[in-house]
């Protein structure tokens, strides 16, 4: 059965660093997201891209964030300058069509120092 | 008022015991509805979608009350297996809002 991958599963960095998380959608999907779980809370919904471009984003996406679409296979979330509550899981996920099921990555769980 | 409201938990139930799980939202443009479960440190797995009309697959129901915008989940025959986080969620146009689950544990 097809699956979203995530690299790496984890991340540690200090604050401040740029980090890059990977992420590799089932190939078929059309529908991109990015959310985030910090320990012990909801999670959160960052962002969703489709045709290329950001349809939705939440509050939380601010400047210090951006997401890519490299090549025909990766999406990746960039944080541009790491803070201590940038501490969280990171779960991509994908869909194939806008009424489809998102299917969820396993997550990266990145602990900034 | 959050956006999407869960039972605080956690639920403890002997196996085999009949569970109900209640939500309600607050944007009443919602679209898509659904339950996902969570176990400890893992993604979020879709159980299933929820429509107006109640559905059911297997020991699992689905229930939707648009008016009250309310969401319901039951599990019947709950198994040890069953034990995990469950997260009612509900969608607007690409944006999927989680609430932030009830914890199940089921005693053998």
């Amino acid at each position: 059965e097809p699956e979203v991958t995530q690299t790496p599963s984890h991340q540690v960095t200090q604050m401040g660093q740029e980090v890059i998380l990977r992420c590799v959608p089932i190939s078929n999907h059309l529908y991109f997201y990015w959310y985030r779980q910090i320990l012990g809370q909801k999670v959160e919904f960052l962002v969703s891209f489709y045709n290329n471009e950001i349809s939705e984003k939440s509050e939380i996406f601010d400047d210090q964030f951006s997401v890519e679409r490299p090549d025909g296979s990766n999406f990746t979330l960039k944080i541009r300058s790491t803070k201590l509550e940038d501490s969280a899981m990171y779960f991509c996920a994908s869909r194939r069509d806008s009424q489809g099921t998102q299917y969820f990555g396993p997550g990266t769980r990145l602990l900034v120092l | 008022r959050k956006e999407v409201e869960q039972d605080p938990g956690p639920f403890n139930v002997p196996e085999g015991a009949t569970v109900a799980f209640n939500c309600t939202y607050s944007n009443s443009a919602s679209q898509s509805f659904f339950w996902y479960r969570q176990d400890c440190r893992k993604e979020p797995k879709l159980l299933m979608s929820v429509y107006s009309s109640g559905n059911e697959d297997g020991r699992f129901t689905a229930q939707l009350n648009r008016a009250s915008q309310y969401i319901s989940l039951l599990i019947r025959d709950s198994k040890l297996s069953d034990s995990a986080t469950y997260l009612c969620v509900a969608g607007r146009d690409d944006k999927i809002i989680f609430g932030k689950g009830t914890r199940l544990h089921i005693l053998p």
